[in-house]
């Protein structure tokens, strides 16, 4: 498995505004997955977005996928406070594999 | 998809004791994978939990600290050795692979053991 990097680290905004952050990686993927970590609690599956596929939407949330750059994004619309957490990005190779996680972009969402 | 439980949801611990974590899914999984967060880190695979064989365990971790078992396609334990206060995190299951095989392609995580080793 790969890891991915996510970036930025850290990102700050108004409830209200949207939220985009930014995963790469290195080798080609079947899939990559997107996922929410609110403070010492489990990891919340948000999205997985195929390596034939370039967008895709799931509420709020809008995940691009760009496999020549080797780069995927996570848009959140409108964000609450309730989006607070990190979230992380898992290149996957085989289906059903290992993940291998990055630090992950941790998001402040201010009421 | 897939719903996980864990048990216990947390606990603390004294050193040189173990604990049993046990992870439940709700339905037929192919993959389950046990993984660690220590405090302020990402996340970092710990073993993979094969049906009915040995687990198989990635770089650092061992048999002997962290043995495995998984009886059947829904459960799955993990068990955390001879503790020492290195060993206070977040434990994590993952499952994979829905059955039959392709149902679905996603990873879900249960919602974590959180140990705390004094």
């Amino acid at each position: 498995s790969q890891q991915g990097e996510e970036d930025p680290q850290a990102l700050s905004i108004q409830e209200g505004e949207n939220a985009t952050m930014n995963c790469s990686y290195k080798t080609s993927i079947n899939n990559l997955q997107w996922y929410r970590q609110n403070s010492g609690r489990g990891l919340v599956h948000l999205i997985l977005i195929r390596s034939n596929e370039r967008e895709k939407h799931s509420g709020r949330l809008r995940v691009t996928l760009d496999t020549s750059k080797k780069s995927s994004s996570l848009l959140i619309t409108a964000s609450r406070a309730a989006d607070t957490a990190s979230y992380f990005c898992a290149p996957g190779g085989t289906s059903y594999g290992k993940l291998t996680f990055g630090q992950g972009t941790i998001l402040t969402v201010h009421p | 998809s897939a719903v996980i439980s864990q048990k216990p949801s947390r606990d603390i611990c004294q050193r040189g004791t173990s604990l049993t974590i046990q992870c439940q899914v709700d339905s037929q999984v192919t993959m389950m994978f046990w993984y660690r967060q220590q405090p302020g880190q990402s996340l970092t695979l710990i073993a993979t939990a094969n049906q009915g064989s040995e687990a198989t365990y990635e770089s650092g971790f061992v048999i002997d600290k962290f043995p495995i078992s998984r009886p059947n396609l829904t459960f799955s334990t993990l068990t955390v050795s001879n503790m020492s206060p290195e060993d206070s995190s977040i434990y994590l299951c993952s499952v994979g692979g829905g059955v039959p095989r392709g149902s679905y392609n996603e990873q879900f995580f249960g919602p974590g053991t959180r140990l705390t080793v004094l």
